[in-house]
């Protein structure tokens, strides 16, 4: 069975400030994918990140971050230099079974981004 | 950018009758999932789609959900009879290999 946990529910932050939103997962499986998605006010969820658990390098796009860490089963993202429109929820979400591809998505509870002006 | 499209993005029913939902995924994917999100809550997975047919389905699909790709374009869930509980936003997806890409939700309502 697989699991994520995202502990902290809700954060509020300041425009401008550093946060980071953490992601522990469990899985037997030795090939898996991570995944972060945004759930705007408007509700849909998009796609931000997909990392391998063969690749263990972090990643950065734009004031995006992601630190990957077998050793802590963790997928940490952050983001630099907050803004308003980062407000949202954020789910983390994790992929593993037999299959190469077309596996289900298991989503962590999500963190409530809020940041102010 | 191609996307995922739902329609209809809300819809209210009366417990116990049928709903449609319908999706049309991103052209050349081959793999479809239908999610769902209680108000507030995580979102849940239902079923997967590859090839004509279910390649796996949680505890959530049961007898009253069925899932059909009845063209080339189209995928849909249907809801036989449904329930208060089912009231639910209702994310269709698709993908190629490994990312998922969602559609912007059908929001059910049941009454």
């Amino acid at each position: 069975a697989q699991k994520v946990t995202q502990a902290q529910t809700e954060i509020s932050v300041v425009e401008k400030e550093d946060v980071t939103l953490d992601c522990v997962y469990e899985t037997r499986d030795t090939t898996y994918y991570l995944f972060w998605y945004k759930q705007p006010p408007s509700g849909e969820l998009v796609f931000l990140i997909r990392r391998n658990s063969f690749d263990e390098q972090n990643e950065i796009s734009g004031r995006y971050s992601w630190n990957f860490q077998k050793s802590t089963s963790s997928f940490n993202f952050t983001i630099t230099a907050s803004q308003v429109v980062d407000s949202a929820v954020y789910f983390c979400a994790l992929s593993a079974g037999p299959n190469n591809a077309g596996n289900m998505l298991t989503f962590g509870g999500g963190t409530r981004l809020m940041v102010k002006p | 950018e191609p996307e995922v499209t739902q329609t209809p993005s809300h819809q209210v029913t009366q417990m116990g009758q049928e709903v449609i939902l319908r999706c049309v995924p991103i052209s050349n994917h081959l793999y479809f999932y239908w999610y769902r999100q209680i108000l507030g809550q995580k979102v849940e997975f239902l079923v997967s789609f590859y090839n004509n047919e279910i390649s796996e389905k949680s505890e959530i699909f049961d007898d009253q959900f069925s899932v059909e790709r009845p063209d080339g374009s189209n995928f849909t869930l249907k809801i036989r009879s449904t329930k208060l509980e089912d009231s639910a936003m209702y994310f269709c997806a698709s993908s190629l290999t490994y990312e998922a890409f969602f559609g912007q939700g059908t929001r059910l309502t049941v009454v």
